[in-house]
């Protein structure tokens, strides 16, 4: 069975500063992983997400994260943080295997604050 | 990519009632997943519904209590039992979607359940 762990439930960071959410999985399979964030009261947004290939993913709105599999890591990263980054961010990991249909479970998710 | 009309968006139910969530998928879908988010927390996976079978459930949920129908491939319903104050939260189906420009997994917009 897969599991996601999100290190911090809270992140303060500094507009401008470096934003950096760490997420460590467990999975039987090769993972499929995900960055998602949510804004208050709204649903979820693809960030990002890794299946195959080049370990690191560019998403939406500058950020980036790299699938490190013998850390099984998959941090998410921003260069510069902006007060609009403020939200909730899960990170979330799949058991697909090549084409066989797989569950999706997330982790404990992770409260980005952007101080001006 | 998939679109998946859910339906209530929102309901508030007294104690000790009934409420039947639908999903309706515009494509045929082998899989559907129902997610829990309580309040200030993560999604947490209820169960997988696959057609023609029993839906499997996670740790911690029983069909009792959340009994799911899956007549066909674009349909499925959620029904949260016996309600109590403690089942407050957003209800959500999610289907696998892997085509053209598809982010891997999409969501229903939720119901938000309120029960007093």
């Amino acid at each position: 069975a897969q599991s996601v762990t999100q290190l911090g439930s809270h992140v303060s960071v500094s507009e401008g500063a470096l934003v950096l959410l760490r997420c460590n999985y467990s999975s039987s399979v090769p993972p499929y992983l995900f960055w998602y964030v949510q804004y208050p009261n709204q649903g979820l947004q693809l960030l990002l997400k890794y299946t195959t290939g080049a370990t690191l993913v560019k998403g939406i709105n500058g950020f980036e994260a790299e699938f490190k599999k013998s850390e099984t890591s998959f941090h998410l990263t921003k260069p510069s943080a902006h007060m609009s980054d403020a939200a909730e961010y899960f990170c979330a990991v799949s058991d697909r295997l090549y084409n066989q249909g797989g569950k999706l479970i997330f982790g404990q998710g992770t409260e980005l604050s952007v101080k001006p | 990519s998939a679109v998946i009309s859910q339906k209530p968006s929102r309901d508030i139910c007294q104690r000790g009632t009934s409420l039947t969530i639908q999903c309706q998928v515009d494509s045929q879908v082998t899989m559907m997943f129902w997610y829990r988010q309580q309040p200030g927390q993560s999604l947490t996976l209820i169960a997988t519904a696959n057609q023609g079978s029993e839906a499997t459930y996670e740790s911690g949920f029983v069909i009792d209590k959340f009994p799911i129908s899956r007549p066909n491939l674009t349909f499925s319903t959620l029904t949260v039992s016996n309600m109590s104050p403690e089942d407050s939260s957003i209800y959500l189906c999610s289907v696998e979607d892997w085509g053209q420009g598809a982010g891997g997994y999409t969501f229903g917009s939720g119901t938000r359940l309120t029960v007093v």
